[in-house]
Order: structure tokens, then sequence, then C-alpha cells
């Protein structure tokens, strides 16, 4: 079975650009989450779809949005990019909600986002 | 505030010893609490997901405790090995109180190295 895949791998954009990150979750998984990864901040949790809904969600401002289509795929999208937004973003996949139910998370290989 | 500490933020040990990571939480209300291993420019990796009423769960080497009463956590590797250097995140799921939506807190992780 493939594992979750995310593309592009590596973007580089500028200050007040907007960007658009996509996630192929495992072959029947329900549930896509997004993560982001700094070194000072770590992994923070951004939101979690599930079944097309978002479902839950952390403590990012509204640049942070993101939406999943009937295939299950998702998209993250992060509008008038700031400096700070560089990071790697992560997402994952789970088969049931990755966040209150005891369902392991599988995670892709990121995509590291640079703003210049 | 919700939070999460781990401790030590670095350890260093040989092959074939024993180690114990500790992660102390703040989090409520509670959900469950997830132990990751992340190797160096991957994504993370489940080991063990524990809920309200779970005192001990392994996973081969790796054995996570939950004390819920004190708010910690521990994951004990046994018989290190070589492959065992990373980073272990420890995660908290958190409801809110409408008991609808949750959110991942997560730590800012142990880096672990395990030398010849």
């Amino acid at each position: 079975k493939a594992g979750v895949t995310q593309t592009p791998r590596y973007l580089i954009k500028t200050r007040g650009q907007q960007v658009t990150l996509s996630c192929s979750p495992i072959s029947g998984h329900r549930s896509v989450s997004w993560y982001q990864q700094t070194p000072g901040q770590g992994l923070q949790f951004l939101f979690e779809y599930f079944s097309e809904t978002q479902r839950n969600k952390g403590n990012f401002p509204g640049r942070f949005s993101g939406r999943q289509f009937s295939n299950s795929r998702s998209e993250m999208n992060v509008s008038t990019l700031e400096l700070g937004d560089s990071a790697l973003y992560l997402c994952a996949s789970s088969a049931v909600s990755g966040v209150l139910d005891k369902e392991t998370q599988y995670f892709g290989p990121g995509t590291r986002l640079l703003v210049l | 505030k919700n939070q999460v500490e781990q401790s030590p933020q670095s350890l260093i040990i040989l092959e074939g010893k024993n180690c114990t990571l500790q992660c102390n939480y703040t989090v409520s209300p509670f959900s469950n609490l997830r132990w990751y291993k992340q190797d160096t420019g991957r994504g993370p990796v489940s080991l063990t997901i524990m809920t309200f009423s779970e005192n001990t769960k392994s996973n081969g080497r790796y054995t996570a405790t939950l004390d819920a009463d004190t708010k910690q956590s521990s994951l004990h590797i046994t018989a290190s090995q070589l492959s065992d250097s990373a980073s272990y995140i420890c995660v908290v799921s958190a409801m809110n109180y409408g008991g609808s939506q949750g959110n991942l807190i997560f730590g800012k992780g142990t880096k672990l190295s395990v030398k010849p």
C-alpha cells in the first residue's frame, strides 16, 4: 500500500504571496491532518479534515486554511506569506479521526517552504 | 495554558543501554497521549497511543507509561540500538469544552543519540 505523499517537496516563495500544498492520504484513509514544524516552535497542529469537513483545529491565524476533496486528498493554503511561515509542513492520514480518537496517524515526508 | 514539557532535551547513551524519556503535561480536558519517533529529515512515526485508563503500552523495545493523576508519561527504551537515534516527541490530545473538537499539543522533543 502506498504511503502518504506530499507535493511539492520543496518550495520557495516571497513575502505576500500565497501557496497551496497538496497531500494524498493512504488509500482508504478518510482523515488528513496538517502540521507545521519549525526549529523554534517544534511541531504544531494546524487542522484536521475528515470526510471533506474540518473536524479539529489548532491555534493558527485565518491565513492558514485547507480543504479536502471527495477522494480524501487535501490541500492546505497559506495566504499573505510571512517570513515566519518558513517551515516544514507535514500531513498525516488515518482511517478515522487522528486527533480525539485512538487512531494511528501516518505521516508524509513533508513540504519544505522557504519564504524570502 | 495547555503545555507539554519533555526532558531531557538531549541524551547520549551507549548502544545496548536502556534509557527513559519524560513528558509532563498540563492539558485539559485530556483525550489521549502519544509518543512519536522522528528521524532526521523524515516525518514522525507513531510509537504508542494511550487513553486516560491505560497505564502502560508497549511496542517492541519501546514501553510508554501514563500517570493521569500526576499528568506524567515516560517512554522507556530497552537495549538501545544505533537506529534508535532520533527525536522522540510526546503529544497530548485535548478536547475543547464542548467535546466536539480537539487539538494536539506537542512537546519540543528529546533528541536521543545512541553511540557504538
